[in-house]
């Protein structure tokens, strides 16, 4: 099984392009999370599904956009990137909400200049 | 509001040495609680986690965590560090109704040969 799947690996932008990040989970689970990595911040949580065709927002959620596009599929778009957006960024899926394990892609790395 | 405190940002242990690693919570209910390890370039694996019961959590990788109540903390030991523990170290607390985590700001362990 392939786990939690990201797709790009990295990514450079230009202040104002828009781009969408795709991440796809084989473990038939039902909830997804976008989360952005910063330096000495930890992970912030920027939108959830907790079962298909539901999305909420988390800590972070300004300047992005989220589709669950079917069991499997989290995208997260950008609309107008900004170089504040510039961050690493995890998507992670857990069989249910509360106290399951979430389980992490191995990220994207987003530059915007 | 939920938060996690992790107060020590950078943690040098010599190999074979004991580890501990501090983590502080605030949460209005039971806290469901997790360690998640990084290493660099990877995304997150779960090391343990802490729902109710028994407050000594046993995890993979010889890693152990303590709940204390009394104190509002979930601080990760380990007996006999080996150079192959240097990462970052990620503390969480989950909400029980959403599944939402909130990250501690890590903790980044170098291990001296």
């Amino acid at each position: 099984n392939a786990g939690v799947t990201q797709t790009p690996k990295f990514q450079v932008l230009k202040t104002g392009q828009s781009m969408t990040l795709q991440c796809a989970q084989d473990m038939n689970h039902n909830s997804m999370y976008w989360y952005r990595q910063d330096p000495g911040m930890g992970l912030r949580l920027i939108y959830y599904s907790a079962s298909e065709g539901t999305t909420d927002k988390g800590e972070v959620p300004n300047g992005y956009n989220v589709s669950r596009l079917n069991k499997r599929e989290f995208s997260l778009r950008l609309e107008s990137a900004a170089p504040s957006q510039t961050s690493v960024y995890f998507c992670a899926s857990s069989v249910g909400t509360g106290r399951e394990t979430q389980y992490f892609g191995p990220g994207t790395r987003l530059l915007v200049l | 509001a939920q938060s996690v405190t992790q107060p020590d940002i950078h943690i040098t242990v010599s190999e074979g040495a004991s580890l501990e690693l501090r983590c502080n919570y605030s949460y209005g209910a039971t806290p469901y609680l997790f360690w998640y390890v990084q290493s660099p370039g990877q995304g997150l694996q779960l090391l343990l986690k802490y729902f109710s019961g028994d407050t000594l959590v046993q995890g993979i990788k010889g890693f152990e965590a303590e709940f204390k109540r009394s104190q509002s903390s979930f601080n990760l030991r380990k007996p006999s560090v080996h150079w192959s523990d240097a990462a970052e170290y990620f503390c969480a607390v989950g909400s029980s109704n959403t599944g939402k985590l909130i990250f501690g700001q890590g903790t980044t362990l170098q291990v001296k040969p």
